[in-house]
């Protein structure tokens, strides 16, 4: 069985700082792993995905995440948040294989940026 | 191109009541997968249909139950309505069985149904 735990339920942060959100995954078969945004009231949002290759990927609205294998991490980073990534973000996971199209979620992280 | 349409955005249910709710893929997916997001809560997958065969099903009770027509839109149904019920559902869909493939992912997520157990 696979799951997502991201570690901080809520992150405070200002803008224009840095912003990280932390997801650890556990799976005993290799994933896929992806981060969603859900704005108030809306779907998922697909932010960025890794699916194989550079552990560092790129996705949009300034967002980039790091696969690391060894840690079992996948955490999201952002160098200059706004006011408009307000918002709760999710980790997620697919193992392929017989879980065919089954996403595996966390729990969200809410993040807040004030002024 | 129409993304992934659901029906109604929102309904309000009285306890023990039966609701069905309703997901057009995107044109040429031949997958549908439908998902439970309670408030606070990640989204939980419920089910995957493709090709009208159900090819996964998570942990949700004999009460829930889906269905996926030739033109591969797909239905959830909800019967005896509790309160815990209440929570957006969404549809997802996919070209095909699996969500990754090769180096695609072709999954998309519709803006979902809010559903109030009252």
């Amino acid at each position: 069985a696979q799951s997502v735990t991201q570690l901080d339920s809520q992150v405070p942060v200002f803008e224009e700082a840095p912003v990280e959100l932390r997801c650890n995954y556990s799976s005993s078969v290799s994933v896929y792993l992806f981060w969603y945004v859900q704005y108030p009231n809306q779907g998922l949002q697909l932010l960025l995905k890794y699916l194989s290759g550079s552990t560092l990927v790129k996705g949009i609205n300034g967002f980039e995440a790091e696969f690391n294998k060894s840690q079992t991490s996948f955490h999201l980073r952002k160098p200059s948040v706004h006011i408009s990534d307000t918002a709760e973000y999710f980790c997620a996971l697919n193992a392929g294989g017989t879980s065919y199209g089954k996403l595996t979620f966390g729990q969200g992280t809410i993040l807040t940026v004030h002024p | 191109d129409a993304g992934v349409t659901q029906s109604p955005t929102h309904l309000i249910k009285t306890r023990g009541q039966h609701v069905t709710l309703r997901c057009s893929p995107i044109s040429g997916h031949k997958s549908v997968s439908w998902y439970q997001q309670v408030l606070g809560q990640g989204p939980q997958f419920i089910f995957q249909y493709y090709e009208k065969e159900e090819r996964g099903r998570g942990n949700f009770p004999d009460r829930f139950s889906a269905r996926q027509f030739p033109n591969y839109s797909s239905e959830l149904n909800v019967n005896a309505l509790l309160l815990g019920d209440s929570a957006l559902y969404l549809c997802a869909s996919t070209p095909g069985v699996l969500a990754v493939r090769g180096n695609n992912y072709g999954y998309t997520f519709g803006s979902g149904t809010r559903l109030t157990v009252v």
